[in-house]
């Protein structure tokens, strides 16, 4: 089944512990991208990727990391996540000039 | 800049009733457009896309959208609501000939179904 994949569902952690949401897609999807969700806010885009070993910013990228070290994967990285990152998160993939297809989603709460 | 608007926040209808949710967009050139549907607990699900072509698009569920170039518009359609269409929708805009990875959401509006 062609999906994108997230882990964890949910996470409860405190702050300045570093974690890392994986997101894995079975597509061979070239773009892959991460957003945020906060009420009223709609979606906020973290960060993208066009293809392995390229990502860039998106509109609010500041306390996350990414990498792209292989086409399936992009991982999103809280080096010392903060109160307000926490936040409902989203993987997306697609191939160029089409929609995206979303993961389930993650749930942090940073404490 | 690049930006997204849907000026309704949340919309109550009754079942049965027909439905209009409003969606304008600012983009320097013609952009790709979507609908998305997120039902609660849920990730966000494609309801229909426009690239070229008829403006008018069928998408799943019974919606349709307009894209109307002179008022900078896509709004979404479906002539008669069931109650499992209460979720959030969001309208989305993308570049052509490149990084659908950068689409810019607006911020939501969610619909309500009275029985």
């Amino acid at each position: 089944e062609a999906q994108v994949t997230q882990n964890p569902r949910y996470l409860i952690t405190v702050t300045g512990k570093k974690l890392t949401v994986t997101c894995s897609q079975n597509m061979n999807h070239e773009y892959m991208s991460w957003y945020r969700q906060d009420p009223g806010l709609g979606l906020r885009q973290i960060y993208y990727s066009m293809n392995v070993e390229v990502t860039d910013k998106g509109d609010v990228p500041e306390g996350y990391k990414v990498s792209r070290k292989e086409k399936r994967n992009f991982p999103l990285i809280l080096e010392s996540p903060s109160p307000n990152q926490t936040s409902l998160y989203f993987c997306a993939s697609s191939l160029r000039d089409s929609p995206l297809h979303f993961g389930n989603g993650t749930r942090l709460t940073v404490t | 800049a690049q930006s997204v608007t849907q000026p309704d926040i949340h919309i109550t209808v009754s079942e049965g009733a027909s439905l209009e949710l409003r969606c304008n967009y600012s983009y320097g050139a013609t952009p790709y457009l979507f609908w998305y549907v997120q039902s609660p607990g849920q990730g966000l699900q494609l309801l229909l896309k426009y690239f070229s072509g008829d403006t008018l698009v069928q998408g799943i569920k019974g919606f349709e959208a307009e894209f109307k170039r002179s008022q900078s518009s896509f709004n979404l359609r479906k002539p008669s609501v069931h109650w499992s269409d209460a979720a959030e929708y969001f309208c989305a805009v993308g570049a052509r000939g490149g990084s659908q990875g950068n689409l810019i959401f607006g911020k939501g509006t969610k619909l309500s179904v009275k029985p």
